[in-house]
């Protein structure tokens, strides 16, 4: 099976512009959550989804959205970049909200 | 604010050694913790923990929870190059399952 998948995988933008990350969970996985890893940081939860609806959402920004598609694929999406934004976002997805979630290699954004 | 601290930060061990990485944790809403094992990108899965006491065992590496004193341990035993990596623990709160994660422990095994 294959497990969670991210595109791109490597990202670079500037200041100021937008950018949309993608995410395929794992087969017959009904929640995807989206996390931000900063260099020598563990991850930090953004948001979660499941069946569609927004479950949770993390300390981030009205600059930082998301949705889930009825196929349970994702989209995270940043407006506004700002330096700081520049970072390893992972999705990881689970069965159900009691399974342990699984991740996907993560997006490398850097923004310049 | 949910808090989760690791310990120590990082540590370099011979292979053939037996290492214990500790997780502490204060939440509300305890649902599980997890540990995970991030070498280049993803972290990999390894043990969910839910229940006090009971030790969960994959091949080298156990596991086990403590809700009373509110910690965690992973060992690592008769260790090898294969095991240097990042190890994060998590903790998963809440309804919406969300994880809050510590710092990680940087473990480097020498041959």
């Amino acid at each position: 099976d294959a497990g969670v998948t991210q595109s791109p995988t490597h990202l670079i933008k500037t200041r100021g512009q937008h950018v949309t990350l993608r995410c395929s969970p794992i087969s017959g996985h009904k929640s995807v959550s989206w996390y931000q890893q900063v260099l020598g940081q563990g991850p930090q939860f953004i948001f979660q989804y499941y069946e569609k609806e927004e479950r949770g959402r993390g300390n981030f920004p009205d600059r930082f959205s998301a949705r889930q598609f009825p196929n349970y694929s994702s989209e995270l999406n940043v407006n506004a970049l700002l330096l700081g934004d520049s970072a390893l976002y992972l999705c990881a997805s689970s069965r159900d909200v009691d399974q342990p979630q699984h991740f996907g290699d993560g997006t490398r954004l850097s923004i310049l | 604010e949910d808090k989760v601290v690791q310990s120590p930060l990082s540590l370099v061990v011979h292979e053939g050694d037996t290492v214990t990485l500790n997780c502490s944790y204060e939440v509300t809403n305890f649902r599980s913790l997890l540990w995970y094992k991030q070498e280049k990108k993803a972290p990999t899965f390894l043990f969910m923990l839910t229940s006090s006491g009971i030790e969960k065992k994959s091949g080298r590496l156990s596991s086990i929870l403590d809700k009373k004193e509110l910690f965690s341990i992973l060992n690592i035993t008769a260790t090898q190059t294969g095991d240097s990596a990042i190890y994060l623990c998590a903790v998963e709160t809440g309804a919406n399952s969300k994880l809050t994660f510590g710092k990680g422990i940087t473990l480097s095994v020498r041959p």
